[in-house]
């Protein structure tokens, strides 16, 4: 079945680092990819996505590009800031069969003033 | 355009007891879907309602269970509560089926 691996967290930065978060996938067909962002209590909010590969999508200074050949997702942004501390979720909808959203564990980002 | 509002945001049950939930998706979304978030289990699905119907079912047992109304709003019902349905429940709306989903904040149930 379909499954996204993120890296382990936390992950703590000092503000203005670079910030890259791993994700890859497993999935049949061409499935379309996430990033969801969870602010300490609150919801998931959609932060970007991409539906076919080389398609780069971005948002808020953060990118990631669809990569079929890694199966690969990374989540990247050149300057963090103390506003950006939160968990950060990859996730993947299949184009056939199941469409329902299969996300992984998360992230957390803590960056440091 | 508003987002998904969910009510209550905070639940305080105690085991046996039932709770309902509620969601009101974005304005035109006709399809809405319920995650359970755990620190142990991550994000997991609970069912996707689309017009009226329940159109998918994650692997949670009978207590579990919702229905949607003829203007999209959705409420989703755990009876016999356990310890273990602790939890952050969330809605999520989208235009149709297959399309992009959006979240509320989340309820957050303790079960004592």
């Amino acid at each position: 079945g379909d499954s996204v691996t993120q890296m382990e967290g936390p992950v703590t930065l000092s503000e203005e680092a670079f910030l890259t978060i791993n994700c890859t996938y497993t999935a049949t067909g061409y499935p379309s990819l996430f990033w969801y962002v969870q602010y300490p209590g609150e919801g998931l909010q959609l932060l970007l996505k991409a539906t076919k590969a080389d398609d780069k999508g971005s948002n808020k200074g953060f990118e990631a590009t669809y990569r079929k050949e890694t199966t690969s997702f990374h989540l990247e942004k050149g300057s963090v800031q103390v506003s950006d501390s939160a968990v950060y979720f990859c996730a993947l909808s299949s184009s056939g069969g199941s469409y329902i959203p299969t996300f992984g564990r998360g992230t957390s980002l803590i960056v440091h003033p | 355009k508003a987002g998904v509002t969910q009510t209550p945001r905070y639940l305080i049950k105690t085991r046996g007891q039932q709770v309902t939930l509620s969601c009101s998706p974005i304005s035109g979304h006709r399809s809405v879907s319920w995650y359970q978030q755990t620190p142990g289990q991550g994000l997991q699905f609970l069912f996707e309602y689309f017009s009226e119907t329940q159109r998918n079912k994650g692997n949670f047992p009978g207590r579990f269970s919702g229905r949607q109304f003829s203007n999209s709003r959705s409420e989703m019902n755990v009876s016999t509560l356990e310890l273990g349905d602790s939890a952050l429940y969330l809605c999520a709306s989208s235009s149709s089926i297959r399309d992009t989903q959006y979240f509320g904040p989340g309820t957050r149930l303790t079960v004592l």
